[in-house]
C-alpha cells in the first residue's frame, strides 16, 4: 500500500511552459485534492475532486487545470507556468463521507516547482 | 484575510517540558479542527483533531484544547520529545455537500525541542 504518490519530486520549468504533476493514490478514496504551500501562509487549496469526472475549484485555482477519469489519479496541469507558480505542490486524498464527520486526508511527499 | 492564523512562527522547548503551540480562527461555522504536523521533504501528517463541539481531546501525549468563546485552539504536547521537532499546522474544517472537507491551514509553526 503505497498511499498517495506524486512525481515528479523536483522541477523546473521556464516562464510559459507547460506540465502536467502526477498524483495516484491506492486507497479506493474518493476525495482528492491539490494544495500548494508557500513560505508564511500555510498550504493553500487549488483544486479538488469528489470522485471519478467531478472536479471543483478551491482557493486559488487560476492558472492550473484538473480532470479526474479514473478514481485513482489526480493530475494537476500548469497551461503557461509563471513565477508566481514557484512552490512546492501537494496532493492528498480522504474517504467520502455521508454523514458530514471529519475523515483524514493523507498527503503525499510533495512536489518542488520552481518557475524561471 | 485568513480565516486560521498561528501568530507564533516559531517555538524551542527543552526536552521532557510542555510545548504549547496556538492557533486563532475567525469563521465560527468550522466543523472540525485538526493539527498536522510536516517533516521537512514530505508531506503533513495528520496529528489530531476536535470537533466543533468539543472542548477538548487526548491522544497519548498531545491534547487539543478548543475555546469557541474566544475562537482559539491550542496543541499541548507532554513530555516533548527531539521527535517531535518539526512544522506543526493549525488548521480547520468545513464541510462541504457531498461530504468534502475544505481545509483551510494556518501558517504553521516550527517546533524545536533541544535536549
Amino acid at each position: 500500500n503505497a498511499g498517495v504518490t506524486q512525481t515528479p519530486k523536483f522541477q523546473v520549468l521556464k516562464t510559459g511552459q507547460s506540465m502536467t504533476l502526477q498524483c495516484a493514490q491506492d486507497m479506493n478514496h474518493e476525495y482528492m485534492s491539490w494544495y500548494r504551500q508557500d513560505p508564511g501562509m500555510g498550504l493553500r487549496l487549488i483544486h479538488y475532486s469528489v470522485g471519478a469526472g467531478i472536479t471543483d475549484q478551491g482557493e486559488v485555482p487560476n492558472g492550473y487545470n484538473v480532470s479526474r477519469s479514473t478514481t485513482e489519479d489526480f493530475p494537476l496541469r500548469l497551461l503557461s507556468a509563471a513565477p508566481s507558480q514557484t512552490s512546492v505542490y501537494f496532493c492528498a486524498s480522504s474517504r467520502g463521507t455521508a454523514d458530514f464527520s471529519y475523515n483524514e486526508q493523507f498527503f503525499g511527499p510533495g512536489t518542488r516547482l520552481t518557475v524561471l | 484575510d485568513q480565516q486560521v492564523k498561528q501568530n507564533s512562527p516559531s517555538l524551542s522547548v527543552q526536552e521532557g517540558r510542555i510545548s504549547i503551540l496556538n492557533c486563532d480562527y475567525t469563521n465560527s461555522m468550522f466543523d472540525y479542527f485538526l493539527w498536522y504536523k510536516k517533516y521537512p521533504a514530505e508531506g503533513p501528517t495528520f496529528l489530531i483533531s476536535i470537533s466543533s463541539i468539543k472542548d477538548k481531546n487526548e491522544d497519548g501525549r498531545f491534547t487539543v484544547f478548543l475555546n469557541k468563546s474566544a475562537k482559539h485552539l491550542s496543541l499541548h504536547i507532554v513530555p516533548s520529545q527531539p521527535g517531535d521537532s518539526a512544522v506543526y499546522f493549525c488548521a480547520a474544517s468545513e464541510v462541504f455537500s457531498g461530504g468534502y472537507n475544505k481545509l483551510i491551514f494556518g501558517a504553521g509553526t516550527r517546533l524545536a525541542v533541544h535536549p
